[in-house]
């Protein structure tokens, strides 16, 4: 069910460096939505982009969906040892048809 | 390795009746994650299973719903007394050792 291309697979920065997470789909994306993977959790809402060349923040983490809704970026500023963790990608490609990446790794060294 | 399952993919159930969904894990996966899905967040968190143990059931309505993931079988999601409030997509995870989540197809319950 893990129709979106997500890149990288991992990713190891060091703290206070800047990184950006790619999600890309060959179908336009009614709903694209980011979440965040934590050891024994379930996932964490970050943002949703619905609108063509929509952008969101919050806190260091911004997100931007394309004009063509078919490709989205999760960047962070000035990481942290707390940004850690396993970034998913999750998108409505069609009427509540939900499909999902295959996740980023993200390690962030202090 | 087939990915993980879930059946039925559609579901209806009319408002009193209980509702069974079933999530298979993919093979050596021994955590399953159940998550609904709504509106404006896409996927809200409901419990977190692993064989015969609820780790995390925060998520879960305190009354008509219940998860088990038996050491046999697949995890199942259980709605008793289903209301239209209830009509949604459910979402199933597992995931070898509770970091990457492998998401199954959806079952989408409609209550009528």
């Amino acid at each position: 069910s893990q129709e979106l291309e997500q890149s990288p697979q991992s990713l190891i920065v060091q703290e206070g460096k800047n990184l950006t997470i790619n999600c890309t789909s060959s179908k336009t994306l009614y709903g694209l939505y980011w979440y965040k993977q934590k050891y024994g959790e379930g996932l964490i809402f970050l943002m949703m982009l619905q609108k063509g060349g929509e952008e969101k923040s919050h806190e260091k983490i911004t997100a931007k969906l394309d004009e063509k809704k078919q490709q989205s970026s999760l960047h962070i500023t000035a990481s942290q040892p707390s940004h850690a963790g396993i970034y998913l990608c999750g998108a409505d490609i069609s009427n509540n048809d939900m499909r999902f990446g295959a996740g980023t790794r993200l390690t962030v060294k202090p | 390795n087939a990915g993980v399952m879930q059946n039925p993919r559609h579901l209806v159930r009319r408002r009193g009746q209980e509702a069974r969904l079933r999530c298979s894990p993919m093979k050596g996966h021994s955590h399953v994650y159940w998550y609904r899905q709504l509106p404006e967040e896409g996927l809200k968190f409901m419990v977190y299973l692993q064989k015969e143990n609820i780790i995390d059931e925060s998520g879960m309505p305190k009354e008509r719903f219940s998860a088990e993931f038996p050491k046999e079988g697949p995890s199942i999601l259980r709605i008793q007394q289903v209301v239209r409030g209830d009509s949604a997509a459910y979402f199933c995870a597992s995931s070898p050792e509770g970091h990457e989540q492998y998401f199954g197809p959806g079952t989408r319950l409609t209550v009528t």
